[in-house]
């Protein structure tokens, strides 16, 4: 059973970039990294997925190194409004289908 | 594209009270999830479909909790009798085809806020 280790809060300030890494020591070969996000009274909304080496799309970054056992989301240039948790997701490839369990996620405040 | 539509967005009942929720996911996604998110907590898988059967529902208290999806489309999820450690966000998503292939995107709807009195 994939499980992943993130902080459980951070901040940072409006400009800037953040950075949250992720920790998935016992992923499996099959398995995705995906990041979600959630906004208070909202459900979680996808934002990238990758299974190693860099991805990038116009919200976000991830970095994931050759071992792949940790991740990093990168969201540059940060805004008000990316105040959120962020949650760290990889697959549990145990039984015939996969099923995503959600740590704790971190809480990010981006204060202006 | 409509999203994963979620009724009520609000409930409040009292303790052995029963209460259900329904689900309409994305057209054509064969996948619906049943999340249980108590607060400053992550979402909880409670039962996953993969069309109308069940695939996982091993975090399901099933002496309490039940869940169907007729035609393989809606869903609902129903809770009886309530508990007060029922009261949380329930959050119904959907995917093209699930996890087989070892990535998906679920799509999660807004969720139904229970209060249990």
């Amino acid at each position: 059973l994939a499980k992943t280790t993130q902080p459980i809060s951070m901040d940072s300030y409006e400009g800037q970039e953040v950075n949250i890494t992720c920790s998935h020591n016992n992923i499996a070969t099959n398995d995705y990294i995906t990041w979600y996000q959630q906004f208070p009274s909202q459900g979680p909304r996808f934002i990238i997925q990758g299974y190693k080496t860099k991805v990038t799309n116009e919200v976000a970054s991830l970095f994931i190194p050759a071992d792949r056992k940790s991740s990093t989301l990168s969201l540059p240039r940060v805004s008000l409004s990316d105040t959120a948790v962020y949650y760290c997701l990889v697959g549990d490839g145990s039984g015939g289908y996969n099923k995503l369990i959600f740590g704790a996620g971190t809480r990010l405040a981006v204060h202006p | 594209e409509a999203g994963v539509a979620q009724s009520p967005r609000y409930k409040i009942i009292e303790k052995r009270q029963s209460v259900a929720f329904w689900c309409n996911p994305i057209s054509g996604h064969a996948t619906l999830y049943w999340y249980q998110q108590i607060l400053g907590q992550g979402p909880k898988l409670l039962i996953q479909f993969q069309n109308n059967g069940v695939v996982d529902d091993s975090q399901l208290p099933k002496d309490r909790f039940s869940a169907e999806r007729l035609k393989g489309v809606d869903s609902t999820l129903k809770i009886q009798p309530a508990k007060l450690e029922d009261s949380a966000v329930y959050l119904c998503a959907s995917s093209l085809e699930g996890m087989i292939s070892g990535k998906e995107t679920q799509y999660f709807g807004p969720g139904t806020r229970l209060l249990v009195l």
